[in-house]
């Protein structure tokens, strides 16, 4: 069974604050993703990595920054956090790039509130 | 641009059969994944078809129909605990995946 684990399941911090939040799988997947969720708005993808030290940027990378150090480890960091940070985020993996490889397994999700 | 559309929310009735549709225009296709995702929870797997037809795995079936561009995943004998979000995802030709915003079941006694 895929695990995905992430470091908080809730969060509240000031604004300006730095964030961060962690991510880790155990199941040796190449992929990871870094989303956010809003009522109304889907799945966001702020940046994805298809290996270690490497990053990309998705859909609302602004305000944000990663690191992947190790295979099993991302990290999203909010720099200064402000309150449109306001969110559900969450964090997947997949096995590789290609097809069914690509399903994706997310972790439980951290609700972080910026006051 | 690229683009997916299932309706925003659905109610259906316990027992009963439920039909929920995702349509999209993406930059080619490399298969499309069907997720449930409870109130508060992640979202989990459900399929994921890239020929078209239909496949079925117990009372949750989906379709592909890779000509019109259009999906759906079909839910039987519908149970309580099927009242969740479910979530359409293509993958296009670059392996991104494009999300669906999810429709919404409501399913009543």
């Amino acid at each position: 069974d895929v695990k995905v684990t992430q470091s908080s399941r809730y969060l509240v911090k000031r604004t300006g604050e730095k964030v961060f939040l962690e991510c880790v799988q155990d199941m040796d997947h190449e992929n990871m993703f870094w989303y956010r969720q809003d009522p109304g708005l889907g799945l966001r993808l702020i940046y994805f990595s298809y290996d270690v030290k490497m990053k990309e940027k998705g859909d609302i990378p602004e305000g944000y920054s990663v690191s992947r150090e190790k295979k099993e480890r991302f990290s999203l960091i909010l720099e200064s956090a402000s309150t449109n940070q306001t969110s559900m985020y969450l964090c997947a993996s997949s096995l590789t790039t290609g097809a069914y490889q690509e399903t994706q397994y997310f972790g439980p999700g951290t609700r972080l509130l910026v006051l | 641009g690229q683009n997916i559309d299932q309706p925003t929310e659905m109610t259906a009735t316990e027992g009963a059969i439920v039909q929920i549709n995702c349509t999209y225009q993406t930059s080619g296709f490399n298969g499309l994944f069907w997720y449930q995702q409870h109130a508060g929870e992640a979202p989990t797997f459900l399929s994921y078809n890239v020929l078209d037809g239909l496949e079925e795995k117990g009372r949750f079936s989906s379709f592909l129909s890779r000509s019109k561009g259009y999906s759906y995943l079909l839910l039987k004998e519908l149970q309580m605990k099927d009242s969740a979000s479910y979530l359409c995802a293509v993958l296009d030709s670059n392996y991104q995946l494009i999300w669906g915003a999810g429709t919404k079941l409501i399913i009543k006694p």
